[in-house]
C-alpha cells in the first residue's frame, strides 16, 4: 500500500538551520500533496500542501518544491524551531509515506 | 480552520467486543471520509474510504466484515470494531474531505482503542 516513499526516516538539525524532508510517488494520477505534522498523541495536521500545475509554494517558513518529471516533491522548513520538533508525514492524495522524526536541538 | 472531532479519543474493551468510533466534521460537510489506523512509530495506512450514502471501499487487506463503517450523513461516518482482539488495538484516525474544497483533508484528533 506504500506508494509513497519519504526519507529520511529521522533528521536532527540545529535550531535556525534548514530541514529538508524529501517524497516520491509514483501514481501519475496523484493530485493533491499535503505536508503533515503530527505530535505524538495527535492526529496529524496539515501543514501546507501543494498541486501539480504549481512547482513552489511557500507558506510562512514552510516551501514545498514540487517536480513533476520526476515525481518528486519535498519540504523545507527554514530557521528550524525546536518547536518544530515533530513527525512530518508527505502524502499523496490520501495515501501517506513512512514519516520524518525530526528534531531540532536548540 | 475546518473541525474533524472523534469520539471517544480513549476506549478500553475486553477482547470479543465491539466498539464503535465516530467521526464528525463540525463545520463543513464531507461527502467522503477516510478512516486510518496508526501503529506506534508508523505511518497512517489508510482503511477505507466512506461515502455518504453508499457502501465504503476497503483497501485490500482490510477486513469489511471486521471494520463496519456507515457513512448515514454529510457530517458524520462511524467505524465499529466488531469482535475485537488484542491485534486491534491501535490509533484510529478518521479524516473528511471538504466538500467546498475537494482536495483538502482534514483529520480528527484519533481513537485510541486498546482490547484486553
Amino acid at each position: 500500500q506504500q506508494q509513497v516513499k519519504q526519507s529520511p526516516q529521522s533528521l536532527i538539525v540545529q535550531k535556525g538551520g534548514i530541514s529538508i524532508i524529501n517524497c516520491a510517488y509514483e501514481n501519475t494520477a496523484f493530485d493533491y500533496f499535503p505536508w503533515y505534522q503530527q505530535f505524538p498523541g495527535k492526529g496529524p495536521a496539515l501543514l501546507i500542501a501543494i498541486r501539480p500545475d504549481v512547482s513552489e509554494k511557500k507558506e510562512g517558513r514552510f516551501t514545498i518544491s514540487f517536480n513533476k518529471s520526476a515525481k518528486q516533491f519535498s519540504l523545507h522548513i527554514m530557521d528550524s524551531q525546536p518547536g518544530d520538533s515533530a513527525t512530518y508525514f508527505c502524502a499523496a492524495d490520501m495515501r501517506f509515506g513512512a514519516g520524518t522524526r525530526l528534531t531540532v536541538k536548540p | 480552520g475546518a473541525v474533524v472531532s472523534q469520539h471517544p479519543s480513549w476506549v478500553i474493551c475486553k477482547s470479543g467486543t465491539s466498539v464503535k468510533i465516530e467521526c464528525r466534521s463540525l463545520d463543513f460537510q464531507a461527502t467522503t471520509m477516510f478512516w486510518y489506523r496508526q501503529f506506534p512509530k508508523q505511518s497512517l495506512m489508510l482503511m477505507a474510504t466512506s461515502n455518504e450514502g453508499s457502501k465504503a471501499t476497503y483497501e485490500q487487506g482490510v477486513e469489511k466484515d471486521k471494520f463496519l463503517i456507515n457513512h448515514a450523513s454529510l457530517t458524520l461516518s462511524t467505524l465499529t470494531v466488531t469482535s475485537a482482539h488484542p491485534e486491534d488495538s491501535s490509533f484510529y484516525i478518521c479524516s473528511a474531505r471538504d466538500d467546498r474544497d475537494l482536495g483538502t483533508q482534514y483529520f480528527g484528533p484519533g481513537t485510541r482503542l486498546l482490547v484486553l
